[in-house]
């Protein structure tokens, strides 16, 4: 069965350092896709980044990056220089190739302190 | 674009009663997603769209939810009987559907439902 792990449930960092979030998820597939999405405090969810299971390399966009360890089946989100506006509610999700739902982990809330 | 549209924002309902939640997905995209969300279970699958043909409904409730999409503009999730304990925040999302399963959701703004 799909599932997906947040362990952390709230982190508070300062302005413009750099932050780590963890994810971890169980599958019988050997060809998926993650997610990371970002719900802010007005409710809407956007896609961040995604990390192809086949990919060796780790997907970057902005300032978004992703630690992507197969064996250990984890995807943490890296955030560096982060900003106030970054403070939101972080969530992992998985999809197997060819499958239907989406599986997102309870999120993790980051708070961005100045 | 104006993205996945999702009306009313706020729905209040005795219990009891019926519940229909609508939902407009971004033109062109061929798969919707509904979810559920409360502060206990996070985002809850519930059931999913392709083509405007239902696929995999194994999140939803057995007795009282039905989600239907008529026309590829738009889908409905209706609760009979509506209980405190579907008290949450019901979100539609839609994606483009390729071949393989990578393609980002885009997410409306969700439906809040409270059953007093």
């Amino acid at each position: 069965a799909q599932k997906v792990t947040q362990t952390q449930t709230s982190i508070s960092v300062m302005e413009k350092t750099t932050v780590t979030m963890d994810c971890v998820y169980e599958t019988q597939d050997s060809s998926y896709f993650l997610f990371w999405y970002k719900q802010t405090a007005s409710g809407e969810i956007v896609f961040l980044i995604r990390q192809d299971s086949y990919k060796k390399e780790n997907a970057t966009v902005g300032h978004y990056s992703l630690n992507f360890q197969k064996p250990k089946s984890s995807i943490g989100l890296i955030i560096t220089a982060t900003q106030i506006e970054d403070s939101a509610v972080y969530f992992c999700a998985m999809r197997y190739t060819n499958a239907y739902k989406v599986i997102f982990g309870k999120g993790t809330h980051l708070h961005v302190l100045p | 674009n104006a993205g996945v549209i999702q009306t009313p924002r706020h729905k209040v309902t005795g219990k009891g009663q019926e519940a229909t939640l609508w939902c407009e997905p971004i033109s062109g995209h061929s798969a919707v997603f509904w979810y559920r969300q409360t502060i206990v279970q996070g985002l809850e699958f519930l059931t999913y769209f392709r083509n405007q043909a239902p696929i995999d409904d194994s999140g939803m409730p057995k007795e009282r939810f039905s989600a239907q999409m008529p026309n590829q503009s738009h889908s409905t999730l209706k609760i009979q009987s509506t209980q405190p304990q579907d008290s949450a925040v019901y979100l539609c999302a839609s994606s483009l559907e390729q071949q393989i399963s990578n393609e980002r959701l885009f997410f409306g703004h969700g439906t809040k439902l409270s059953v007093l």
